[in-house]
């Protein structure tokens, strides 16, 4: 059972166009969603984070929404760049523990 | 900082046999975590530590699977006997705190493992 999902396994935009991807998990005990991203041999790097206190986050081209009713979170890319092209995983944790939860990841490739 | 740093990068092995995935973690971590990546399950979380001690196995497949952190600057897992359904590819990631602390999690570059 999968407590966090991406249901797309890929994605191609435009470069210069939004790319939007999206994760939807179960466990309302959730409180702290984050971003990685992975390129092709490379381990996964921190992208952004938000709390579930907040609703939306942004970081330079990078935001992340989060609407808790929904349980659903997505991740915003303005404008997209070829080398945003990469493996985007969602994560989770519950309050008080260390433990992430990821999804599967969603595939996003950017084309001229 | 050198990151984590995991070995071997590759490893290919014969269904039966011993295999022994290695890390060293960011100097100064307190946490390690090992995961394993599949298409069809994602990033799995196998078995966290916290200071060196084991604080949740209970993403370990099973008793094939073992993994342990002598010290604050080494850990291992290893799988006796290894199977075909164990091939994936293996990430090792520290953090200083954890993610209850907010602390954000560096991984390796994994190792890509197959079991024939």
């Amino acid at each position: 059972d999968q407590q966090v999902k991406q249901n797309s396994p890929s994605l191609r935009v435009q470069e210069g166009r939004i790319s939007i991807l999206n994760c939807d998990y179960t466990n309302s005990m959730f409180d702290y969603f984050l971003w990685y991203k992975k390129y092709p041999a490379e381990g996964p790097t921190f992208l952004i984070s938000i709390s579930s206190i907040k609703d939306k986050n942004e970081d330079g081209r990078f935001t992340v929404f989060l609407n808790k009713s929904a349980k659903h979170l997505s991740l915003h890319i303005v404008p997209s760049q070829p080398g945003d092209s990469a493996v985007y995983f969602c994560a989770a944790s519950e309050y008080n523990t260390d433990k992430l939860i990821f999804g599967t990841g969603t595939r996003l490739q950017v084309f001229p | 900082d050198a990151g984590v740093i995991q070995s071997p990068r590759h490893e290919v092995t014969e269904m039966g046999q011993e295999v022994t995935l290695r890390c060293k973690p960011i100097s100064g971590h307190n946490s390690l975590f090992w995961y394993r990546q599949t298409m069809m399950r994602g990033l799995e979380l196998l078995i966290y530590f916290n200071n060196n001690v084991p604080i949740d196995d209970s993403g370990m497949p099973e008793d094939r699977f073992s993994a342990k952190m002598p010290n604050a600057s080494f850990s291992t897992l290893k799988i006796q006997p290894s199977e075909p359904r164990d091939s994936a590819v293996y990430f090792c990631a520290s953090s200083l705190g954890g993610a209850s602390s907010g602390d954000e999690q560096f991984f390796g570059p994994g190792t890509r493992l197959t079991v024939l």
